[in-house]
């Protein structure tokens, strides 16, 4: 069965200060894996995607970065984080082949 | 310009009633429409999806009820129970291809309260 762990569970960061969130996927070759943000209480909106190991696209800019090191890893940064970067992180894996995508259990991050 | 809208914030429901949500999309090559769960603090679980070509899809007490034509659907949750209070979002993607890109988009969520 295929599990998806991301880390850390949440952060308390300052403004200004450099962003590393990571998300690691066990059981499944090669899956397709996203980035959203969801602000409290709100929707959910995607950051990013990729298809294989190094590369990348953006969906919408908000002055982070992402990257695929390994087939199983998928990494969310940003060098200074905003205010507004305060909101719930999650990674989402889907298969070849099949249009529905599965969620992790996110990461809470909190700016001030 | 919404492409996904969820016509309710939120929903209060007794238990054993039947909770209905609803659900339109703006957008006619939309083809997949799955339906997540999100309890407070927790990634959102996929509860039940259905294709463009289907106009019903049941799994359980769970029942999505589409129509191509008006561009809506709705989802059915039979015998509400207290567990079932949490964030349902309707969702939608497509055209299907294997680009990988497969953007999903959200409506903004239905909070659903079952009053024991």
């Amino acid at each position: 069965a295929q599990t998806i762990h991301q880390w850390p569970v949440a952060e308390i960061k300052a403004v200004g200060s450099p962003l590393s969130l990571g998300c690691t996927i066990k059981g499944k070759s090669s899956p397709n894996l996203y980035w959203y943000w969801q602000a409290t209480g709100g929707t959910l909106q995607q950051l990013f995607y990729s298809i294989t190991v190094g590369q990348v696209e953006s969906v919408v800019q908000l002055n982070l970065s992402a990257s695929r090191p390994k087939d199983d890893q998928f990494i969310l940064s940003t060098e200074k984080l905003l205010l507004s970067h305060s909101g719930f992180y999650l990674c989402a894996w889907r298969d070849w082949g099949d249009d529905t995508q599965y969620f992790g259990p996110g990461t809470r991050l909190l700016v001030l | 310009q919404q492409q996904v809208r969820q016509s309710s914030q939120s929903l209060t429901v007794w238990e054993g009633e039947t909770a209905i949500l609803n659900c339109s999309y703006e957008n006619s090559a939309f083809d997949y429409f799955p339906w997540y769960q999100q309890f407070p603090g927790e990634g959102p679980a996929l509860l039940i999806a259905i294709r463009s070509v289907s106009d019903k899809k049941e799994d359980g007490r769970f029942t999505i009820f589409f129509n191509k034509r008006e561009k809506n659907l709705s989802l059915h949750i039979k015998d509400s129970q207290p567990g079932d209070s949490a964030t349902y979002f309707c969702a939608a993607s497509g055209p299907s291809h294997d680009s990988g890109y497969n953007k999903l988009t959200f409506g903004k969520g239905t909070v659903l309260l079952v009053s024991p």
